[in-house]
């Protein structure tokens, strides 16, 4: 049972270029989420979808898109990467509001 | 204002005491409550989480929580805390309006031999 699965697990990025991170789950859980998470900061909701098709912005989305095409897939893309994007990337996915989340091992990025 | 506060960013605890990492929330509705821990480099993991019901909510590995809806507080504890029980503690409320859990800035916990 995968759970919850990001891609790529570290990523070194120069200013400028662009990526994204991939994160599936295997649930069948409608809603997902991707977070944020910098030293001393918490954790911060950037993009979250309830369905396939539905994307919203959470507290931090601008340099940050996000697409929803399947209900397993939840991929997060990065354009014109910058320092400030320099954090720990997060996904979650959950089978309803209310219930707890189910979160990924996390991806490292680094914009140099 | 949906919003959740961890007073403390580190709590150091003698191995075999107990500890209790601390949490209030903002009163808006009725939100449900969780506690999140992170080891180093992994993931969130679910601890446990309060609906409605008893005040003291039991969770994995020996942790409880306390709800305390005059308060606003929803405290972790642990009877007699492990060395490997440090690690990363987020709280989190759930409000039905938002539809999103709302994460505190996380506590460190140290448990030291």
């Amino acid at each position: 049972n995968a759970g919850v699965t990001q891609t790529p697990k570290f990523r070194i990025l120069k200013i400028g270029q662009s990526m994204t991170l991939q994160c599936t789950q295997d649930m069948n859980h409608n809603y997902m989420y991707w977070y944020r998470q910098d030293p001393g900061m918490g954790l911060k909701l950037i993009y979250y979808s309830v369905g396939a098709g539905i994307t919203d912005k959470g507290e931090v989305p601008n340099g940050y898109n996000v697409s929803r095409s399947t209900t397993e897939d939840f991929p997060l893309r990065l354009e014109l990467a910058a320092p400030s994007q320099t954090s720990v990337y997060f996904c979650a996915s959950s089978s309803g509001q209310g219930v707890g989340y189910t979160f990924g091992s996390g991806t490292r990025l680094t914009v140099v | 204002a949906q919003s959740v506060a961890q007073p403390e960013d580190q709590v150091n605890v003698a191995e075999g005491n107990p500890l209790t990492v601390k949490c209030t929330y903002s009163v808006s509705g009725n939100p449900y409550l969780f506690w999140y821990v992170q080891y180093p480099n992994r993931g969130l993991q679910f601890l446990l989480k309060y609906i409605t019901g008893d005040n003291l909510v039991k969770g994995s590995y020996g942790f409880e929580a306390e709800f305390n809806k005059s308060q606003t507080s929803f405290h972790l504890k642990k009877p007699s805390a492990l060395v490997s029980d440090s690690a990363l503690y987020f709280c989190a409320p759930f409000y039905n309006q938002g539809g999103k859990l709302i994460f505190g800035q996380g506590t460190e916990l140290s448990v030291k031999p």
